[in-house]
């Protein structure tokens, strides 16, 4: 069963980038959806956008086109997320999940267990 | 975007009764070719990532005990849990799927009365 274990908890600068990797274990996710959603507090869950390693493709959403920068290693399981130009309004929880199927329409399972990032002068 | 209210934002139950929360989708989440319904539902508990409870609108994933049920077609969904017991307190929400960007509710916090 396919494990996703995310990096540790960041604090970051405003202006700054934040760079956070999931690796799967016990199975892969290349023919996949990888996707990146967030949860800042009192906030909804937020899907940021997604990859599909074996396809090369990659969907961002349109909030975050000009600042998110979605890549993975398919040798290792691993895939990345780096987002930049950081303001508070980005401090969240950020989650990697693997969708069922390899386009960008997915319910998810499983979830990575998260990654704080604080962004704070 | 398609935008997703849940109905109530929270809800006090019963041990061993029944919690029943809507979703509704501001546009229809059915496939008709394929008489799919694109919305699933998720569990969160403090300090955890969301479990995926119901998918499909009303398939069960695997493993979820078998009285957390999803039913609804279109716009209106709804997730039941019958026999409430105290693990099933936590942070309810629906995602839909159908269009992208995917979009989530806001979330219904459950509660024992």
């Amino acid at each position: 069963q396919v494990q996703l274990v995310q990096s540790g908890a960041e604090v970051k600068k405003p202006g700054s980038s934040v760079k956070v990797s999931c690796k799967a274990s016990g199975g892969s996710f290349n023919s996949h959806d990888l996707s990146w959603l967030r949860q800042a507090p009192g906030q909804r869950l937020e899907w940021m956008g997604g990859i599909i390693p074996t396809f090369t493709r990659i969907q961002y959403a349109q909030k975050f086109q000009d600042r998110l920068l979605l890549t993975a290693d398919t040798s290792a399981n691993m895939a990345y997320m780096e987002l930049s130009s950081l303001t508070s309004e980005d401090t969240a929880v950020y989650f990697c999940a693997r969708g069922d199927y390899s386009d960008f329409r997915n319910s998810f399972d499983p979830w990575g267990q998260g990654t704080l990032v604080t962004v704070s002068s | 975007d398609i935008v997703m209210t849940q109905s109530p934002d929270s809800l006090a139950v019963s041990l061993g009764e029944r919690a029943t929360i809507t979703c509704r989708a501001s546009q229809t989440l059915l496939f008709s070719s394929i008489n799919r319904n694109y919305l699933a539902w998720y569990q969160q508990k403090p300090g955890q990532p969301p479990k995926r409870l119901i998918y499909w609108a009303s398939t069960r994933q695997a493993g979820v005990p078998d009285r957390f049920s999803g039913s609804g077609s279109g716009t209106d969904f709804t997730l039941t849990i019958t026999g409430l017991q105290a693990e099933d307190v936590a942070l309810y929400f629906c995602q839909q799927y159908r269009d992208v960007p995917s979009t989530f509710g806001q979330g219904t916090k459950l509660e024992l009365k």
